[in-house]
């Protein structure tokens, strides 16, 4: 079946705009998770969504960031007054079920650069 | 310092020759996975291993791990240039709302 994928694959967008990302995770997948990967970095958690259960958030770098998730099903990552730092590229991986002992599977990226 | 830190940053070997890359971490964990990368986009899974495990193999993979020193190792046996990537370890941390911690990863080059 088809994989993680997300949209758009690449985002160019001006200094104080708002950007909205797009995760569609692996059917009856019930976990999803965002980060962001600067360049040469390694994976920054941002938030993950389980079931009906409320999103960790704990990792949003602040409030203009946000998601959501509709059941189980498509997520939204919205970048509200973006900044150039948030220039990164950000990934979406969803799997059976909690980080302990599932494997992520990631969709390839949303590569976001902010002028 | 991060949770998880590879060791090297970066290795280039000759096609063929065997790579062995390091993770430390610093809490415990429930289990360790690596993944690999390539051309900074998503990752693949290649390998979980539990906490009261100590050794794993897939195909030509070998990890190891040694919770009473808090690392550890993927070894890549009889290299590819396919295999020219960044390899990360993530740990799932014990009581860390399970989210998995990523390191910082291993630039791996494959020299033909």
């Amino acid at each position: 079946g088809a994989g993680v994928s997300q949209s758009p694959s690449n985002k160019v967008t001006e200094k104080g705009k708002d950007v909205e990302l797009r995760c569609d995770p692996i059917s009856g997948h019930t976990a999803l998770y965002w980060y962001r990967q600067r360049l040469g970095q390694g994976l920054e958690f941002l938030i993950y969504f389980q079931g009906n259960s409320a999103p960790d958030k704990s990792g949003l770098p602040s409030d203009r960031f946000s998601a959501e998730r509709t059941g189980e099903s498509v997520s939204t990552l919205t970048i509200q007054r973006t900044q150039q730092e948030d220039s990164a590229v950000y990934l979406c991986a969803s799997s059976l079920g909690l980080a302990g002992d599932y494997e992520q599977y990631f969709g390839p990226g949303t590569r976001l650069t902010v002028t | 310092s991060q949770q998880g830190e590879e060791d090297p940053q970066a290795l280039s070997i000759q096609e063929g020759e065997n790579a062995t890359m390091n993770c430390s971490y610093k809490t415990s964990i429930n289990n360790l996975q690596w993944y690999r990368q390539n051309s900074g986009r998503g990752l693949v899974h290649l390998i979980l291993i539990r906490s009261n495990e100590r050794e794993k193999h897939s195909g030509r993979l070998r990890v190891t791990l040694d919770t009473s020193k808090k690392s550890s190792s993927l070894l890549i046996t009889a290299s590819r240039a396919a295999d020219t990537a960044s390899y990360f370890c993530a740990t799932d941390e014990t009581g860390g709302n399970e989210k998995l911690t990523f390191g910082t990863g291993t630039r791996l080059t494959i020299i033909p």
